[in-house]
């Protein structure tokens, strides 16, 4: 699977956008991006994930840019409850649904 | 949405003593089922998948038989931590596939937290 580059930590002010980037500049035509996040001693949870279209659900857009060498997640409306550590992944459909974790970024949303 | 369900959510245990970790998916089937380490302040390493009716696969550097898995059911995979010592506590977290939303999702689970003294 491919390598994922993100900021060791974000900060947030609450009730403003989160823009989250994560570089994966040697992702492969068959590998989708996914976004997790994991609270404090909690498992992660899943958000969103794409292949090469832009998406939107009920928590948040992912924006993969033309090349797909990178992609930002975006919370529109950061609020405490958002602090965690937001984890990109890059996976092939078909590689037996394993997930190697990179290191995250960690994201402080503040008062 | 699924859940998945971890058993116990916290143990101690003494050095050398073994311990069993449950992982349960309430309301799917997942004939595959996943184990994770988690160090403090660390990332989520995989070690190992669990398969249902057949031998779990260790990443490299996982030792299996310190780490035995058993996928036993379709909805229960259990994570042995044989002769315990300090340097296995550890976060442990299992997640398992469900087809939903048109694709294969992988829900996780709670966690459990490991203390060997």
């Amino acid at each position: 699977d491919a390598k994922t580059t993100q900021p060791t930590s974000m900060d947030c002010a609450e009730g403003r956008a989160a823009n989250l980037p994560c570089n994966h500049s040697t992702i492969s035509g068959n590998e989708y991006v996914y976004w997790y996040r994991q609270i404090h001693s909690q498992g992660p949870q899943y958000i969103i994930h794409g292949l090469k279209n832009n998406e939107t659900n009920e928590m948040a857009s992912l924006i993969i840019t033309e090349d797909r060498k990178s992609s930002t997640l975006i919370l529109p409306h950061a609020t405490l409850r958002d602090t965690a550590v937001y984890y990109c992944i890059v996976r092939a459909r078909d590689n037996f649904n394993k997930f190697y974790f990179g290191s995250g970024t960690k994201l402080n949303v503040k008062p | 949405g699924a859940v998945v369900s971890q058993h116990p959510s916290r143990v101690i245990c003494k050095s050398g003593t073994s311990v069993k970790i449950e992982c349960r998916s309430l309301d799917f089937q997942a004939t595959t089922m996943f184990w994770y380490r988690q160090f403090p302040k660390k990332s989520l390493m995989l070690m190992a998948t669990s398969n249902e009716g057949s031998k779990a696969t260790y990443e490299q550097g996982v030792e299996k038989d310190k780490f035995l898995i058993n996928h036993a059911s379709l909805t229960l995979s259990t994570l042995t931590v044989t002769s315990a010592h300090p340097e296995d506590s550890s976060f442990y977290i299992c997640s398992a596939n469900r087809l939903a939303r048109g694709f294969n999702e992988q829900f996780f689970g709670p966690g459990t937290r490991l203390t060997v003294l």
